[in-house]
């Protein structure tokens, strides 16, 4: 079974700076799909940027990059310039290529921005 | 833009009563999924759902959980006899064929007293 570890369960940054939350997975497959999902005070879960396995390139969505590395099994998330309406809960996730596609999310970080 | 719509937003129900929760999806999604949070805790998978069946479920998902898409825009997730440990948010997800992404509802939070 496909596992998520995310090890950081708190973060803060200063409102502008940079900072990265980091997962790791553990997986025997070949093809599948790491996503990260922002919660909010709302609990809503919103999608902030997802990668494909098969690709080398990172994702990047606007101030949201990814640093992906599949040797090791990491995806970490890196949110550039940030902001105070970046303060949630952030979810790192894992799609399999094959099956019912189901995710598997890890326990979150929780990030606080400061003004 | 569309999105998927779960109603009640927060529900508190009696132990051992039944509760359904509902979702309307995306219009042309196909894929449908259940998934639960108990507060402070990560996000699990319940159940998914595709072509009127279920096409996998979790050890969660015991019988006293089903799942229904009665009327081919609603999505429901029926608890019939509701315990405590039940008290969680519930998310409602769907995805349409050849998308990687689920999107998610707004969630229902469901309190069991």
């Amino acid at each position: 079974a496909q596992t998520v570890t995310q090890s950081q369960p708190e973060m803060s940054v200063q409102e502008a700076e940079t900072v990265t939350l980091s997962c790791t997975y553990d997986t025997s497959e070949s093809d599948y799909y790491l996503f990260w999902y922002k919660q909010p005070p709302s609990r809503q879960m919103i999608l902030v940027i997802r990668q494909e396995a098969y690709k080398q390139q990172n994702a990047t969505e606007n101030r949201f990059s990814v640093n992906f590395q599949k040797a090791a099994k990491s995806f970490s998330l890196k949110i550039s310039d940030s902001q105070l309406g970046d303060a949630a809960m952030y979810f790192c996730a894992y799609r399999s290529g094959f099956g019912n596609e189901k995710l598997t999310f890890g326990t979150g970080t929780r990030l606080t921005i400061i003004p | 833009e569309p999105e998927v719509t779960q109603t009640p937003s927060h529900q508190v129900t009696q132990m051992g009563q039944e509760v359904i929760l509902r979702c309307v999806p995306i219009s042309n999604h196909l894929y449908f999924y259940w998934y639960r949070q108990i507060l402070g805790q990560k996000v699990e998978f319940l159940v998914s759902f595709y072509n009127n069946e279920i096409s996998e479920k979790s050890e969660i998902f015991d019988d006293q959980f089903s799942v229904e898409r009665p009327d081919g825009s609603n999505f429901t997730l029926k608890i019939r006899s509701t315990k405590l440990e039940d008290s969680a948010m519930y998310f409602c997800a769907s995805r349409t064929e050849g998308v990687t992404e689920a999107f998610f509802g707004q969630g229902t939070r469901l309190t069991v007293v």
